[in-house]
């Protein structure tokens, strides 16, 4: 199986702040990686996939990198909307694995 | 506008059954594969199964493998679960998730499956 290890765990950022999430898998995935943002009680929302192509109606402040086994979640300036769990998903291969998920609190 | 409604989560004992359903509309179901990804309380993602577009291919995670069967009826836009010898550790909200070439475009509301004595 596929490993992804996500950091940090938890990180706590101020509004208008630059984040900075990392997500590696185990072996090389090409760019089969998504990014999820989801808030309590609610569903995942698809950000980012194939690493770096934003999803419709997602705002552009989101942008994702990498390539391989290392990738990258940037929020280029934090709107309190954002405040959430982000995971990151290799669709590579089954089984599907996600990153455990990175907690983004309020400074 | 695509809606996925899962349903049939609820209250059971350990070793017991339940079957889940999600109801798809606004989309051609039939065109895609689809998943069930969970969640354990306070806990991350964990994808559960798939199955092909025509039901020609199904795979599971190892942890449901032999105790859960996934199931589609193409002519009713509707996705199963069948899952059988239910564990505590089974505890979740079951998400039902179409595939795309982007991974995971759209997802159901969840439904809450609760295994305890």
């Amino acid at each position: 199986d596929i490993q992804m290890t996500q950091s940090p765990s938890t990180l706590s950022a101020s509004v208008g702040g630059r984040v900075t999430i990392t997500c590696r898998a185990s072996q090389s995935i090409s760019s089969w990686l998504a990014w999820y943002q989801q808030k309590p009680g609610k569903a995942p929302r698809l950000l980012i996939y194939v690493a770096s192509s934003l999803e419709s109606g997602v705002p552009s402040r989101f942008s994702g990198s990498g390539s391989g086994t290392e990738f990258t979640l940037t929020i280029s300036s934090l709107q309190p909307d954002d405040f959430a769990t982000y995971y990151c998903h290799q669709y590579l291969a089954y089984p599907w694995t996600f990153g455990q998920g990175t907690k983004v609190e309020i400074k | 506008e695509v809606q996925l409604l899962a349903s049939g989560g609820g209250l059971v004992q350990p070793g017991g059954s339940l079957k889940l359903s999600c109801a798809a509309s606004g989309l051609t179901f039939s065109s895609q594969p689809v998943n069930w990804v969970r969640q354990a309380p306070g806990k991350g993602l964990e994808w559960v199964s798939v199955i092909g577009e025509s039901n020609n291919y199904a795979f599971y995670a190892e942890s449901v493998k032999g105790r859960f069967t996934i199931s589609r009826d193409n002519s009713k836009n509707t996705l199963y679960l069948q899952m059988n010898n239910l564990r505590v550790d089974d505890t979740a909200t079951y998400y039902c998730a179409i595939q795309s070439w982007a991974g995971i475009g759209y997802w159901g509301q969840g439904t809450l499956v609760t295994v305890s004595s």
